[in-house]
């Protein structure tokens, strides 16, 4: 069974702070996502990544960073908090050659 | 137009009865699909791949119409806990990037 799990359900961080979501996944998958759902806009893709130390954008990048050191371990990175990233972040990982994605349960971030 | 398209609904239905909701796309050169359920406040989850014969599971059944791009989801014999949104999911033609619908709203009621 597919365990994708994220380092905290809900976080309250203030603008301008620096904020680390975690992710990791124990199925040995080569392909691992975030994304931000907002309501009436669906999930968005920030970024993904196919191999450790490999990362790609995603359709909305700006504001954030990734890193993959490990392959089970996917982290997104907010330099400088604002209050429009308040959202829920949703990691999600698959095996190589298919978009069939398993997801973490969220992180429900509010920036103040 | 959208890579992915669904109706946001909501679809309001009665206990029992049969509904279905499309999803189109706008790359032909798509050739993954799937359906994901998703309950309020939690994440989503995949209900059933999408094969070009159609494949049905349990009271669930996904087609693929490729000439009209667009994927299907029918649900039949509605029960309350099928209440959620059903999102759709389709490759960036020629990729594994996943582009995800924003999603269609279903609530039965008794």
């Amino acid at each position: 069974d597919v365990k994708v799990t994220q380092s905290s359900r809900y976080l309250v961080k203030r603008t301008g702070e620096k904020v680390f979501l975690e992710c990791v996944q124990d199925m040995d998958h080569e392909n691992m996502f975030w994304y931000r759902q907002d309501p009436g806009l669906g999930l968005r893709l920030i970024y993904f990544s196919y191999d450790v130390k490999m990362k790609e954008k995603g359709d909305i990048p700006e504001g954030y960073s990734v890193s993959r050191e490990k392959k089970e371990r996917f982290s997104l990175i907010l330099e400088s908090a604002s209050t429009n990233q308040t959202s829920m972040y949703l990691c999600a990982s698959s095996s190589s050659g298919t978009i069939e994605q398993y997801f973490g349960p969220g992180t429900r971030l509010t920036v103040t | 137009r959208k890579e992915v398209e669904q109706d946001p609904g909501p679809f309001n239905v009665p206990e029992g009865a049969t509904v279905a909701f499309n999803c189109t796309y706008s790359n032909s050169a798509s050739q993954s699909f799937f359906w994901y359920r998703q309950d309020c406040r939690k994440e989503p989850k995949l209900l059933m791949s999408v094969y070009s014969s159609g494949n049905e599971d349990g009271r669930f059944t996904a087609q693929l119409n490729r000439a009209s791009q667009y994927i299907s989801l029918l649900i039949r014999d509605s029960k309350l806990s099928d209440s959620a949104t059903y999102l759709c999911v389709v490759n960036k033609g020629g990729s594994y990037i996943p582009t995800f619908g924003r999603g269609t709203s279903l609530i039965v009621h008794p």
